[in-house]
């Protein structure tokens, strides 16, 4: 199985700061990496597929890169509304699995 | 529109069985797999299972194989997840899932929170 490491587990910004998060997987997953916003009481929302590509309906501000084992994801200018907690998720390999989340909080 | 709607929010008594659902329309039901995606309270995403409606090919994650039951009705465009005993920890928001041409899980359900206690 497939483990996905994220970190930091929380960070603390401010709107309009940028916020890289990362998320390492313990082998090789190519560029089947995706990631995931939730916020409290909802459903998890796609926002990168694919490691790089921007699912329909997310803004320019999030972008994804990497390949391989280590990938990022970046939000360029924070809004209010980005503030959640997110999960990066692998689909190489049976099981998929997610990673642990990091929290995003305002600072 | 592609639409996942999931049964509604469960009470039950630890050894008790239980079978949630979740109906998919607005695409082909058995062109796209769906999987379950289990949230204990505070915690974060556990991808359990996943099945393909259209040749019910199931994979389990090793942590919930022989735990629940993933299957699926093509008739009705449903996919289910079953216990057969209930235990306090199943207590747990479960999601059901559509990956999108992208492979990855464009489509959720509204999640169905089980609760389990005597």
């Amino acid at each position: 199985e497939i483990v996905l490491t994220q970190s930091p587990a929380t960070l603390s910004l401010s709107p309009g700061e940028r916020a890289t998060l990362s998320c390492r997987a313990s082998q090789s997953v190519s560029s089947y990496l995706a990631w995931y916003q939730q916020k409290p009481g909802q459903a998890p929302r796609l926002l990168i597929y694919d490691a790089s590509n921007r699912a329909t309906g997310i803004p320019a501000r999030f972008s994804g890169s990497g390949s391989g084992t280590d990938f990022t994801l970046t939000i360029s200018s924070l809004e209010p509304e980005d503030f959640a907690v997110y999960y990066c998720q692998q689909r190489s390999n049976w099981p998929w699995t997610f990673g642990q989340g990091t929290k995003l909080e305002i600072k | 529109e592609v639409q996942l709607v999931q049964s509604g929010a469960e009470v039950k008594k630890p050894g008790e069985s239980l079978k949630i659902s979740c109906k998919g329309s607005g695409y082909s039901f058995t062109s796209y797999w769906i999987g379950w995606v289990r949230q204990m309270p505070g915690k974060g995403l556990e991808w359990m299972g996943i099945i393909y409606p259209g040749d019910s090919d199931t994979r389990y994650s090793p942590s919930f194989q022989g735990q629940v039951t993933i299957s699926a009705d093509k008739s009705i465009s449903t996919a289910y997840l079953q216990w057969s005993s209930l235990k306090a920890s199943d207590t747990a928001m479960y999601y059901c899932a559509r990956p999108s041409d992208s492979g990855s899980y464009s489509y959720w359900g509204q999640g169905t929170l089980v609760t389990v206690s005597s």
